[in-house]
């Protein structure tokens, strides 16, 4: 079975640049979530769908952070303009059911280098 | 807000030990999960604990719940080559939604 899929598995791009995401979560999941992952602080939520309807996202970092999930299967995140201290290493995830007892499976990461 | 902490940071053993990582959290938590992440790799889920003193088993690895559902631990026994990596809990407040904290993992290393 097809796990989470991520693209693209890495991205090196200037400051400034817009830089796209993409997830494709586990079918029939219909919780979402995107994660950061960064040395400094850890594995960190940034947005959470339900039913392709965004429930929480209290982690975006700021305006220039955007996610969509047009359907059930696809979602995107969005950075706009692009920071240097937006590199790190950008999770998807997935799970069935709302976001209370089920365990989440992660996709492989977009590492995403800003220079 | 809740805060889920996780010590040590770092851990490294001889091939043979006994290996411990804790997990604490400043409120009760409805359940508490558990992840490994491979070097290069993406967190992977292990196990869920949902009851007050819980104790779960997967062949070496033992995990606890504790009985305030506030601490939780994870034991390897005799560790191997196999166990390296980032070990991570994440904790769920009680009371509606409420979303998975992740502690900052503790960092295995075995030596051989």
């Amino acid at each position: 079975d097809a796990g989470v899929i991520q693209s693209p598995r890495h991205e090196v791009t200037e400051m400034g640049q817009e830089v796209t995401l993409r997830c494709k979560p586990i079918s029939g999941h219909n919780s979402l979530f995107w994660y950061r992952q960064t040395m400094m602080r850890g594995l960190e939520l940034l947005i959470y769908f339900n039913n392709n309807v965004p429930i929480d996202d209290s982690g975006m970092p700021e305006d220039r952070f955007s996610a969509k999930m047009p359907n059930a299967s696809f979602s995107t995140l969005k950075i706009q303009p692009s920071e240097p201290r937006d590199s790190a290493v950008y999770f998807c995830a997935s799970s069935l059911g709302g976001a209370t007892n089920q365990p989440q499976h992660f996709g492989d990461g977009t590492r995403l280098s800003i220079l | 807000g809740q805060q889920v902490m996780q010590i040590p940071q770092y851990q490294h053993v001889q091939e043979g030990e006994d290996f411990t990582t804790y997990c604490n959290s400043s409120t009760t938590l409805s359940n508490i999960q558990w992840y490994k992440q491979r070097p290069g790799g993406h967190p992977v889920f292990l196990i869920q604990l949902v009851k007050s003193g819980e104790v779960k088993k997967q062949k070496r690895l033992t995990f606890q719940f504790g009985e305030a559902k506030k601490n939780s631990s994870l034991h390897i026994t005799a560790t191997q080559t196999t166990d390296v990596g980032t070990y991570f809990c994440a904790g769920r407040g009680s009371g509606g939604y409420n979303k998975l904290i992740f502690g900052a993992g503790t960092r295995l290393a075995v030596h051989p």
